[in-house]
């Protein structure tokens, strides 16, 4: 358990619906990032945030749109989706976006496994 | 931009040493992480590097020389439950890390 959490764990839509995937941490961190991990390719950032703002947008489609709450819950809101958007969908935190104190790491939640139809 | 390289895969036997090297190129540097990713599970942190040398973790240790892009990761007395995928991840003038393909790290009895 690394203190971050995501919901679903698996999920399969079809090209029109429209999902939401949560991630939750409960570290008391200040930062958090969504991660695109697809096979044979590296960890893809997509989005960061920091205390509930977006710092970085990784020109991500507009099909993938983040929500931020509160410093504790990440949402990734998904519609229209293509076949090519299948992937592992990792939500991680860390204190801050900019680590101060260097050795500061990132914590990585379970993933939701994502199969668009 | 980024470029990090790392071996697609690897094998090793139970009880041996394997190193798992990872070269990059970035503009500006601020440290190199390494993590590692069961299938289906979390990357969980092992190493961190900023400064040159060795850092030792138990079983892990990790090099970095800065001056060459160069970092390898070393795994000794093997066991089977470290069969999983070795990210490297280097960190620029951004703060945020940067993550290589994966090295995936099989060990046969």
């Amino acid at each position: 358990e690394t203190g971050v959490t995501q919901t679903p764990r698996h999920l399969v839509m079809g090209m029109t619906n429209k999902k939401s995937l949560k991630c939750e941490q409960h570290l008391g961190h200040n930062a958090m990032y969504w991660y695109k991990q697809s096979a044979k390719k590296p960890l893809e950032l997509m989005f960061v945030y920091s205390l509930e703002e977006r710092v970085e947008n990784n020109s991500v489609p507009s099909r993938f749109s983040p929500e931020c709450p509160n410093s504790s819950h990440l949402f990734l809101h998904l519609h229209t989706l293509q076949p090519e958007d299948s992937a592992l969908y990792l939500c991680a935190s860390s204190q801050e976006v900019q680590f101060r104190h260097g050795r500061e790491t990132q914590y990585f939640g379970p993933g939701t496994r994502l199969l668009v139809l | 931009g980024q470029n990090i390289d790392q071996p697609t895969e690897m094998t090793a036997t139970e009880g041996a040493i394997v190193q798992i090297n990872c070269t990059y190129q970035t503009s500006g540097f601020n440290g190199l992480f390494w993590y590692q990713q069961h299938a289906g599970e979390a990357p969980t942190f092992l190493s961190y590097n900023v400064l040159d040398g060795l850092e030792e973790k138990g079983r892990f240790s990790s090099f970095l020389s800065r001056s060459k892009g160069y970092s390898y990761l070393l795994l000794k007395e093997l066991q089977m439950k470290d069969s999983a995928s070795y990210l490297c991840a280097v960190r620029d003038t951004s703060y945020i890390p940067t993550f290589g393909r994966g090295t995936s790290l099989i060990v046969h009895p």
